[in-house]
């Protein structure tokens, strides 16, 4: 069955430094891949979007990659703030067989930023 | 505020009884879908619109569950017959439905209390 899987344990870094997190995922073949932001009690927030056919994707201190062969996408914070502290979700489609704009999420990981 | 709005924030209510949440979304947005949220996991897909037309239901989504976007505005997501398990967040969110690579745009949710 289709899987996607984030670490679900907390990560925690000292401020300044860079925050790297995982998403892996089984039996799917996504078009793009998003990442979300969510802070307790809000809905989710759109930070990036990569398509299968880009290898990184950058926007201000956030980098993503997507790399299609070993089903995975990396995100990046660099110089981490403890703003930046908050559960981050990534999110696929379905592939070629979706036309809906649907998106599977994982469960997220919470990131937090010690001062 | 021109974001996607939810109504209620929380909701409490006895086991048995129906409850109603109402979403607004963007106002030029054509798609809406709706997810749930369970402490610690990802959003679930459970159904979503383009315009007044629901084309796609998630098998979670139970015969005790359903939406409607009359005139392909606001929409409704009635659960009938509560059950403690429904206890959740339930997102709304809205896109503007010309592509399938399109981020979300998502409300702050309701929180659904089952006692």
């Amino acid at each position: 069955s289709q899987k996607i899987e984030q670490n679900s344990e907390a990560l925690n870094i000292q401020e300044g430094k860079t925050a790297t997190l995982t998403c892996n995922y089984t039996n799917y073949s996504p078009a793009y891949l998003q990442w979300y932001r969510q802070d307790p009690g809000r809905g989710p927030v759109f930070l990036l979007l990569i398509r299968e056919n880009e290898k990184e994707k950058r926007k201000e201190r956030l980098k993503v990659t997507f790399d299609t062969t070993l089903k995975q996408s990396l995100f990046h914070i660099t110089a981490s703030q403890p703003a930046d502290s908050a559960t981050y979700l990534c999110a696929l489609d379905l592939g070629v067989s979706s036309n809906t704009g649907k998106l599977i999420f994982g469960q997220g990981t919470t990131l937090q930023v010690k001062p | 505020d021109t974001g996607v709005s939810q109504d209620p924030r929380h909701k409490i209510t006895k086991r048995g009884q129906n409850v109603t949440f109402r979403c607004d979304p963007i106002s030029e947005h054509n798609r809406l879908y709706w997810y749930r949220q369970t402490l610690g996991q990802g959003p679930e897909f459970l159904t979503y619109f383009q315009n007044e037309a629901q084309l796609e239901k998630s098998r979670l989504l139970s015969d005790r569950f359903s939406a409607e976007r009359p005139k392909g505005s606001f929409s409704t997501l009635e659960i009938q017959r509560t059950e403690q398990g429904d206890s959740a967040m339930y997102l709304c969110a809205s896109s503007l439905g010309r592509a399938f690579n399109e981020k979300l745009f998502f409300g702050s949710g309701t929180q659904l209390s089952v006692l």
